[in-house]
């Protein structure tokens, strides 16, 4: 059974830093590039980054980046979110999401999800 | 960038009604790439359609998708109880976007 469990959600004053963790059991955690996904009090989704299986290539929303970096270390299964710079419109529930990827296309959704764990930017 | 645009806001519907969701891309999009998720409160959001009507795992087959181009559709043939939710389209155009989401409410 694929899981995926999120932690390190915290109260933060703006402009300072947190490190989310994601730590995932069920697959082949090295094979699977994988997403973090936030979405705001009472809003909608919003991708927010995205490394490949092996962590060579990542890619971040105009919104973090240069803020954001993201990371895994696969011998442990767990994925990254190193957030710094933080912002009051940083505060949302951020989630892992597993990439569910189809040969010759790629990435094509995201077929597993963690619980979420809530970033509060407040002073 | 393609913009997303679900419509409507809110659907109001009885149990055993047929709700129909829109979907619309600011530009062409690829069907490979469009995925609809189910949200209910308090819940991680669950992928229910990829490649815009291909079923995920274990969705029942009273949830359909179509749609090319720009315009696509989730159908829900007949509700239940626990079809009650919030719904997004998503999409990849050069980043992954999601549009802002269809409340199915009960009526």
């Amino acid at each position: 059974e694929v899981q995926l469990v999120e932690s390190g959600g915290d109260l933060v004053q703006p402009g300072g830093s947190l490190r989310l963790s994601c730590a995932a059991s069920g697959f082949t955690f090295s094979s699977n590039p994988m997403s973090w996904v936030r979405q705001a009090p009472g809003k909608g989704l919003e991708w927010v980054s995205a490394i490949s299986g092996s962590g060579d290539n990542t890619y971040y929303a105009d919104s973090v980046k240069g803020r954001f970096t993201i990371s895994r270390d696969n011998s442990k299964s767990t994925l990254y979110l190193q957030m710094s710079s933080l912002r009051a419109e940083d505060t949302a529930v951020y989630y892992c999401a597993k990439e569910k990827r189809i040969t010759p296309a790629g990435t094509v959704a995201f077929d597993y999800w963690g619980q979420g764990t809530l970033v509060t930017v407040s002073s | 960038e393609i913009v997303l645009t679900q419509s409507p806001g809110t659907l109001s519907l009885s149990p055993g009604e047929r709700a129909t969701l829109s979907c619309r891309a600011s530009q062409s999009a690829s069907s490979t790439y469009l995925a609809w998720y189910q949200q209910k409160p308090g819940q991680a959001p669950r992928l229910l359609i990829y490649g815009a009507s291909t079923r995920a795992t274990g969705i029942p087959d009273r949830f359909r998708g179509s749609g090319s181009g720009t315009d696509f559709t989730l159908t829900i043939s007949r509700l239940e109880p626990e079809d009650f939710a919030v719904y997004y389209c998503q999409q990849y155009g050069g980043s992954w976007t999601f549009g802002q989401g269809t409340k199915v409410e009960v009526k």
